[in-house]
């Protein structure tokens, strides 16, 4: 066990909504990457908040955005969803924003979209 | 941007033998390599990692040998056990970022034969 919790575990939503996923860090680390896996593939980053700003992002449209609070949990919005959204959905933390830091992921949240 | 690639796709070892995994990565200047093992149902959990300093490494019956020069890594696992049994994803953190942005290989699913 990491320390990382996700919540919903999993989430049905039709084409057009919009989800909230959320993520609580482990104690004492201040930094939430979210990734997006794609069934029987690797995770993608999508970004990473470093003391509650964004600090760096991947190949994703405005419609994805996060948040991060000031007790380090974090939130991941996704507008207009469509059918390629459906993945599981994972968030990571680390003690600091650093290249070479080690990331813990969650259990992750499944979202499915009709 | 970096690129990570890993062989094989699918594994299959009699219990008892040993595993190897290998990744190639684009980017010389990335330093940072870890390997994660995901179980069905659960969140990728960190199993080894090295940096671009060492040229090996090893806890227990796992261990991951880098090659700078060749941008070569490799995860082998000895004397395997039905609980080995998982997708074992290796990735890559370029330096450039301000982020620790990972980047993951396509995965390999290891089955272990009783």
């Amino acid at each position: 066990e990491t320390g990382v919790t996700q919540s919903p575990t999993h989430l049905i939503k039709t084409r057009g909504q919009q989800v909230t996923l959320r993520c609580s860090s482990q104690s004492g680390h201040n930094t939430v990457s979210w990734y997006q896996q794609a069934l029987g593939q690797g995770p993608q980053f999508i970004f990473q908040y470093y003391r509650e700003e964004e600090n760096g992002r991947g190949n994703f449209p405005p419609r994805f955005s996060g948040l991060q609070f000031p007790n380090y949990s974090s939130e991941l919005n996704v507008n207009a969803l469509e059918l390629d959204d459906s993945a599981l959905y994972l968030c990571a933390s680390s003690l600091a924003g650093g290249s070479t830091d080690t990331q813990y992921f969650g259990p992750g949240t499944r979202l499915t979209v009709l | 941007g970096e690129n990570v690639e890993q062989h094989p796709s699918t594994l299959s070892v009699q219990e008892g033998d040993s595993a190897v995994i290998k990744c190639t990565y684009s980017d010389s200047a990335s330093n940072y390599f870890p390997w994660y093992k995901q179980e069905l149902g659960k969140g990728p959990q960190l199993i080894i990692d090295i940096r671009s300093n060492v040229g090996e490494k090893k806890d227990q019956r796992i261990a991951v040998t880098l090659n700078k020069t060749a941008k070569h890594f490799s995860l082998h696992i000895t004397e395997t056990q039905p609980e080995d049994s998982a997708v074992y994803f290796c990735a890559a953190t370029p330096p450039y970022s301000s982020a620790s942005k990972i980047i993951f290989g396509s995965g390999t699913r290891l089955s272990i034969r009783p």
